[in-house]
């Protein structure tokens, strides 16, 4: 299994909503991130865990909140979001053991719309 | 934040023709990468080259990597119009192995 699942594909919310996005992989993975991309722009590093734990957080504002319960799992809180957070998130793993692991797989991401 | 710079910004082409991208990057890095995004979609990893490396294949693609000159390009022969797509170059750096993207080509191959 090669694949990183992602849930919803679509998500609107309003601003004082809270929500969260989810991401699973089973490719025995201990390194996972969240991306944001806005339209015709590349993807911009949020976070990334290792082994469960966080180990980058790219000065991401507090009203997103990661959170890794197992390996194979990543969430992404959100509560109080602002339209500009508008976004595609996306998630992606890798081995994270040596120089041949640093392919990233992503999932299809989570479309965000902030009303 | 962005890495560096690809260019063109967009290219548009037959089908059949070959489509050259470039990317430059700032810092020193352990390899690069091409991903592939079909629009709104996941990335798709398509390649790797080492710092090492000066030259690499896999199936149609070709990348070269010129770490003197910090910049790469990324050749796909014989285009299709199912590789009409984003595609970015990303480097690899840091003890966390982040990847950062550069601002990406926008293909169309046109049937």
């Amino acid at each position: 299994d090669t694949e990183v699942t992602q849930t919803p594909k679509h998500l609107v919310m309003g601003m004082t909503n809270k929500k969260s996005l989810k991401c699973e992989q089973h490719m025995g993975h201990r390194a996972m991130y969240w991306y944001k991309q806005k339209a015709k722009k590349p993807p911009e590093l949020m976070f990334v865990y290792s082994y469960e734990k966080l180990s980058i957080n790219e000065s991401v504002p507090s009203r997103f909140s990661p959170e890794c319960p197992n390996s194979s799992l990543l969430n992404l809180h959100l509560h109080a979001l602002q339209p500009e957070d508008s976004a595609l998130y996306l998630c992606a793993s890798s081995t994270h053991s040596g120089s041949e692991s640093d392919t990233q797989y992503f999932g299809p991401g989570t479309r965000l719309t902030v009303l | 934040s962005q890495q560096g710079e690809e260019d063109p910004q967009a290219l548009s082409i037959q089908e059949g023709e070959n489509a050259t991208m470039n990317c430059s990057y700032k810092t020193s890095i352990n390899n690069l990468q091409w991903y592939r995004q079909n629009s709104g979609r996941g990335l798709v990893h398509l390649i790797l080259i080492r710092s090492n490396e000066r030259e690499k294949h896999s199936g149609r693609l070709r990348v070269t990597l010129d770490t003197s000159k910090k910049s790469s390009s990324l050749l796909i022969t014989a285009s299709r119009a199912a590789d009409t797509a984003s595609y970015f170059c990303a480097t690899v750096s840091g003890s966390a192995r982040q990847l950062t993207f550069g601002s990406g080509t926008q293909l169309t191959v046109l049937p």
